[in-house]
């Protein structure tokens, strides 16, 4: 079955950085596209970014473009965010899923904690 | 990229109907057949409930269907049963490759 586990959350201060990845298992990796989808406590799901099966093509929300940067390694079925420059209202969990205009199907999330 | 909008909260009875509205604009919502909705339950992730408007994932019960008029989605959930309450978020393609998610609508079985 379709696995995604995320990992690298946790307590980090304003203007740090933090990587999270997610590895994937259970279905063809390099078929899909791959999203990062963010939910702060409490809140809605906003979405943050996707890339395309090859790498190629990568889109980003206004909210996270030029700070936030995704990237994936086919080879070992893993998607990556790269969080830069991190804000008290990043703090969220932070959901890896697949597909991009559709999310089929979404890993149990990490949670990011952005204070000093 | 503003959020599409949804009522925050809506209920039934078992055994009812309820129908929860995602309206947005024509460069969103209006402009592409890709709105999606998902079922989220507390503390869970989100489950993809219906694609492209209005189809339906393998294992997601026919209970649930989806419709599109002008820049208003809908989502009806019909012979509710307990084990939908739950948070219902819309999504659209929004154009410019961006995803837009609207605030989402709690859902009440009463």
């Amino acid at each position: 079955q379709v696995q995604l586990v995320e990992s690298g959350g946790g307590l980090v201060q304003p203007g740090g950085s933090l990587r999270l990845s997610c590895a994937a298992s259970g279905f063809t990796f390099t078929d899909y596209y791959m999203s990062w989808v963010r939910q702060a406590p409490g809140k809605g799901l906003e979405w943050l970014s996707y890339i395309s099966s090859s790498g190629s093509t990568i889109s980003y929300a206004d909210s996270v473009k030029g700070r936030f940067t995704i990237s994936r390694d086919n080879a070992k079925n893993s998607l990556y965010l790269q969080m830069n420059s991190l804000r008290a209202e990043d703090t969220a969990v932070y959901y890896c899923a697949t597909g991009e205009r559709a999310i089929d199907y979404w890993g149990q999330g990490a949670l990011v904690t952005v204070s000093s | 990229q503003s959020a599409l909008t949804q009522p925050p909260s809506a209920s039934g009875s078992p055994g009812q109907s309820v129908t929860i509205s995602c309206t947005g604009t024509s460069g969103d919502v209006g402009g592409y057949n890709s709105v999606s909705w998902y079922q989220q339950h507390p503390g869970k992730a989100p489950k993809l409930m219906i694609y492209d408007v209005n189809k339906r994932p393998s294992g997601v019960p026919d209970r649930f269907s989806g419709s599109k008029s002008g820049n208003t989605a809908s989502l009806t959930v019909s012979g509710l049963q307990a084990e939908d309450e739950a948070n219902y978020y819309c999504a659209s393609y929004g154009g410019s490759n961006n995803v837009v998610f609207g605030g989402g609508t709690r859902l009440t079985v009463l």
